[in-house]
């Protein structure tokens, strides 16, 4: 089957910083996404990885190990504005549907 | 430049009824796709459409969903006859042409069967 795997919910507080790690199991891999949440809203794409390494944009980055098929969002000086869920998607195939993880609910804290 | 939207918002049916929903993608975008949460669930994938054209609808869970994009513009999904199970969150997200790795996402048509 084809799965990942993300914390359910993290803790941190306001400055702090905080990694989202995402294991995946897919039958192809063709890179790695990460979207935000808020209150259930539309998911906003934040960052893609289709090669190892990390990617930064701004406050948050992203990387990507495909031989242990793993990746994590790292977020600094959050703020209060980055408590939402975050989701991991994998680019499974040659078509472009995304599979998702379950998300993770990061609660910042003052 | 207006983003992808979805109508409507919110639709509480009864268990046997017909709803549909439908998906504007942002202009020129010729990637539309169909995306469900169910409670507590992850996001799961419905189906890709390249302008009028079902790439990919390996997602779709019965023959009670249909999905049309009739002319390549915007999209619809019609459930019928709904189930209970099929309360859920529906997406639609689209992207441009060459750029699949990006998908912009509408905020949702919430549906709830009774």
């Amino acid at each position: 089957g084809q799965s990942l795997e993300q914390p359910s919910e993290v803790t941190a507080v306001e400055g702090a910083i905080v990694q989202i790690n995402c294991t995946y199991q897919t039958s192809g891999f063709y890179g790695l996404s990460w979207y935000q949440q808020h209150d259930g809203g539309a998911p906003t794409f934040l960052s893609y990885n289709a090669l190892d390494g990390l990617e930064e944009t701004g406050r948050f980055s992203s990387f990507l190990s495909r031989s242990d098929s793993y990746g994590y969002l790292l977020l600094q000086e959050l703020q209060m504005k980055d408590s939402a869920s975050y989701f991991c998607a994998v680019r499974g195939g040659a078509t472009n549907k995304l599979i998702f993880g379950t998300g993770t609910l990061l609660a910042v804290q003052p | 430049e207006a983003g992808v939207t979805q109508f409507p918002s919110h639709s509480v049916i009864e268990k046997g009824q017909t709803v549909t929903l439908r998906c504007d993608p942002i202009s020129g975008h010729d990637n539309l796709y169909w995306y469900r949460r169910v409670m507590g669930k992850e996001i799961k994938f419905l189906l890709h459409f390249v302008k009028e054209s079902k790439q990919d609808e390996s997602g779709m869970p019965n023959n009670r969903f249909l999905a049309e994009r009739t002319g390549g513009t915007y999209s619809t999904l019609k459930v019928q006859p709904a189930e209970l199970e099929d309360s859920g969150v529906y997406f639609c997200a689209s992207s441009p042409p060459g750029l699949a790795s990006v998908k912009y996402f509408g905020p949702g048509t919430r549906l709830l069967v009774l």
